[in-house]
C-alpha cells in the first residue's frame, strides 16, 4: 500500500468556521491532488499540486485553497466552511503525474460535515 | 471537455454471475482509460488501465478493452464473488493531463 495519510479521518464543524485537512505521504512522488466525492459526481478534482510550492486549480477550486512547503505535505484549506463543502475528501499522489503511465494512490478519505 | 458517463447502479448479482459496467467516454487526442475500485470505507485503488486502441487491461479476473471506435471501456467479469463488492469508477487521463472520473457504479454480490 503507498503510505499516505490524511488527517483528520472525521470533522465536524460549523458553517463559517475555517478548515484544515493535511494530507502526507511517504513515497517522495512528486504530484498530489485533493478530490471531493459526493453521490452522483464521482470524484471532481479540487486542487493539484506539481511540486513544492507549485499549484494549480482544478474543476470544483472555488471556496478551497491549498499548500505545498514540502514535499510530503499538501494542505487543503477551507477559509470559511459552507455546509456545500461536506463531502468525502480525498488525497491522491503519482510520480509521473497524468498521461498513459498516470496511476494514482489514493488515501483514506477525511469525511467533513459542515452544519 | 473531457467526460465519462458509467451505467448507473446500484448492480446487484448472485454470486458466480457474469458482470458487465457500461463506460463511454468523450475525449480529444488519445486518451489512457482505467478503472478504480473502492471498497467500503476505503480510498480508490487502481484495478486495471488500457493506453492505447484494442489494448485490453485485466486483473483478479476483471477485464476491459479499450475501444475506440465506440469510444468504450466496458468493465466484465465472467463470475463475481462476494468479495467484489464494491464501487466502481472508469476514468481517462486525456489532454487536460488531469483525472476526469465517471460518477461510480455500486456493485453489490450476494451469496
Amino acid at each position: 500500500d503507498a503510505g499516505i495519510t490524511q488527517s483528520p479521518r472525521h470533522k465536524v464543524t460549523e458553517t463559517g468556521t475555517p478548515v484544515t485537512l493535511r494530507c502526507h505521504q511517504t513515497e517522495n512522488h512528486r504530484y498530489m491532488y485533493w478530490y471531493r466525492q459526493d453521490p452522483g459526481h464521482g470524484l471532481r478534482l479540487i486542487h493539484y499540486s506539481y511540486g513544492v510550492k507549485d499549484t494549480d486549480k482544478g474543476e470544483v477550486s472555488d471556496g478551497y485553497s491549498v499548500s505545498r512547503s514540502k514535499t510530503e505535505d499538501f494542505l487543503l484549506t477551507l477559509e470559511s466552511a459552507t455546509s456545500s463543502q461536506t463531502s468525502v475528501y480525498f488525497c491522491a499522489i503519482s510520480e509521473l503525474g497524468a498521461g498513459p503511465q498516470e496511476t494514482q494512490y489514493f488515501g483514506p478519505g477525511t469525511r467533513l460535515l459542515v452544519l | 471537455g473531457d467526460s465519462v458517463t458509467q451505467m448507473e447502479g446500484p448492480v446487484t448479482l448472485s454470486e458466480e454471475a457474469f458482470l458487465t459496467i457500461n463506460c463511454t467516454y468523450t475525449a480529444t487526442g488519445y486518451p489512457s482509460l482505467f478503472w478504480y475500485v473502492q471498497y467500503p470505507g476505503e480510498g480508490l485503488q487502481l484495478l486495471l488501465k488500457a493506453t492505447k486502441a484494442d489494448d485490453k487491461g485485466s486483473n483478479k479476473g476483471f477485464e476491459a478493452t479499450y475501444r475506440k471506435e465506440t469510444t468504450s471501456f466496458h468493465l466484465e467479469k465472467g463470475s463475481v464473488q462476494v468479495s467484489d463488492s464494491a464501487v466502481y469508477f472508469c476514468a481517462l487521463s486525456g489532454s487536460a493531463r488531469q483525472l476526469t472520473f465517471g460518477s461510480g457504479t455500486q456493485l453489490t454480490v450476494l451469496p
